[in-house]
């Protein structure tokens, strides 16, 4: 079974950094391209951030270009999304999900970031 | 960047009902469309992809066609596990962009 669980999120300060993890199992990770969504509170989807399977080619939302780096570990099974210069306007519901040929086919469960003072 | 409008923002439905969703881009995407369903609470999941071809285990009853810039999902025969949010989504350039969803309710 396909399995995605992210972790790492909380409540951080604006300007602050934080990093997401996404770990997964149930299938060969390395042979996979991996996403970052994001939803914030009570609004729609907004797709953040691709890697691919060898991380070869990653894109990026411009919300989040130059202030998020995504990143993976395939030794490991787990994607990351780093952030910094967090702002109010991150605050959001963080899934993980992967890639397969052009859509979107697992999600993981998602992992709450609040930017708040 | 690629905007996705979907129409209508809300829908009020009843079971057995024959509901349509659109969904335009700013810009030809081909058949560049997927179609995400999300109940509430939970995370979204794959309806249809490429346009007009359903994922594994979705019914039939769910129909994606368009190309281009006008796209739709039908849902042939509605049933209350339909109740949901609809999100259609681009992949024709990057960045990939969501149209802001339709969601289905009872009248």
């Amino acid at each position: 079974e396909v399995q995605l669980v992210e972790s790492g999120g909380g409540l951080v300060q604006p300007g602050r950094s934080l990093k997401l993890s996404c770990v997964a199992s149930g299938f060969t990770f390395s042979n996979y391209g991996m996403n970052w969504i994001r939803q914030a509170p009570g609004k729609g989807l907004e797709w953040v951030a691709y890697i691919s399977s060898g991380s070869s080619y990653i894109y990026y939302a411009e919300t989040v270009k130059g202030r998020f780096t995504i990143s993976r570990d395939n030794a490991k099974n787990t994607l990351y999304l780093q952030m910094t210069s967090l702002r109010s306007e991150d605050t959001a519901l963080y899934y993980c999900a992967r890639h397969r040929y052009n859509y979107f086919d697992y999600w993981g469960q998602g992992v709450m970031v609040t930017v708040s003072s | 960047e690629t905007v996705m409008t979907q129409s209508p923002t809300s829908m009020s439905t009843s079971i057995g009902e024959r509901v349509t969703l659109n969904c335009k881009a700013s810009q030809s995407v081909g058949i560049n469309v997927d179609w995400y369903q999300q109940t509430p609470g939970q995370s979204p999941k794959l309806l249809i992809y490429g346009a007009s071809n359903r994922h594994t285990g979705v019914p039939d009853r769910f129909t994606g066609s368009g190309f281009g810039r006008d796209f739709t999902l039908t849902i042939s025969n509605m049933e209350a596990e339909d109740l949901a949010v609809y999100y259609c989504l681009q992949y024709g350039s990057i960045p990939w962009t969501f149209g802001g969803g339709t969601k289905l309710e009872l009248k």
